[in-house]
């Protein structure tokens, strides 16, 4: 069975760092790709960018380039999100999800649960 | 960026009845179209792909169609299960991923 297991809620100042995972499980993790999407709080689904783990090649969406960064470790089959100085705005629910297995062009047909992130002083 | 455009906002329906919604892009996708529903607290689930396709274990009442720019998403006879919100999402140009702004599907 594929699972995506994602790790708990947040709760972190302004400033601060973060980062969350995203476990695979039940295929083979290094041969699909591995995307991000927010959703923050009442409001719908943006996508944030996408890592093909065999290889570690990482897409942005323009909107989030620069803003956080995508990884991976092949090794336990884990993707991870992160922050090097969260803001207010970053206050949301992270979810995870499995792509395509050669282009990043393809829809997502499982998904993590979610991680909320929640950032306040 | 390719801008997608979901209509209407809010579609109320009695069950048992007919549900279509639809998906306008800024510019072609092809057939490379997804459909998503999800519910409150929960994450997205996939019910179409290839703008026509439906997903492992999605009952034969969501069907899809269109291509190029115009799409839309039915559901045939409402169950009280499919009361929920819809998105779809183009994954044919660059940034890919990008979703509409979603359809609330709620009980007439």
């Amino acid at each position: 069975e594929v699972q995506l297991v994602q790790s708990g809620a947040e709760v972190k100042k302004p400033g601060e760092s973060l980062k969350i995972s995203c476990k695979g499980s039940g295929y083979s993790f290094t041969s699909y790709w591995i995307g991000w999407v927010r959703q923050m709080p009442g409001k719908g689904l943006e996508w944030m960018g996408i890592i093909y783990p065999g290889d570690s090649d990482s897409r942005y969406s323009p909107s989030f380039q620069g803003q956080v960064t995508i990884s991976a470790d092949k090794s336990i089959s884990t993707a991870y999100l992160q922050w090097s100085s969260l803001k207010a705005s970053d206050t949301a629910m992270y979810y995870c999800a499995r792509g395509g297995t050669g282009s990043y062009l393809a829809p997502s047909d499982y998904w993590g649960q979610g991680t909320l992130v929640t950032v306040s002083s | 960026e390719t801008v997608m455009t979901q209509s209407p906002a809010t579609l109320s329906v009695s069950p048992g009845e007919r549900a279509t919604l639809s998906c306008r892009t800024s510019q072609s996708v092809s057939s490379n179209l997804a459909w998503y529903q999800q519910k409150p607290g929960q994450a997205p689930r996939l019910l179409i792909y290839g703008a026509s396709t439906r997903a492992t274990g999605i009952p034969a009442r969501f069907s899809g169609s269109g291509s190029g720019t115009e799409f839309t998403l039915t559901i045939s006879s409402l169950q009280s299960e499919d009361f929920a919100v819809y998105y779809c999402q183009q994954y044919n140009n660059w940034p890919p991923g990008t979703f509409g702004q979603g359809t609330k599907l709620e009980i007439k």
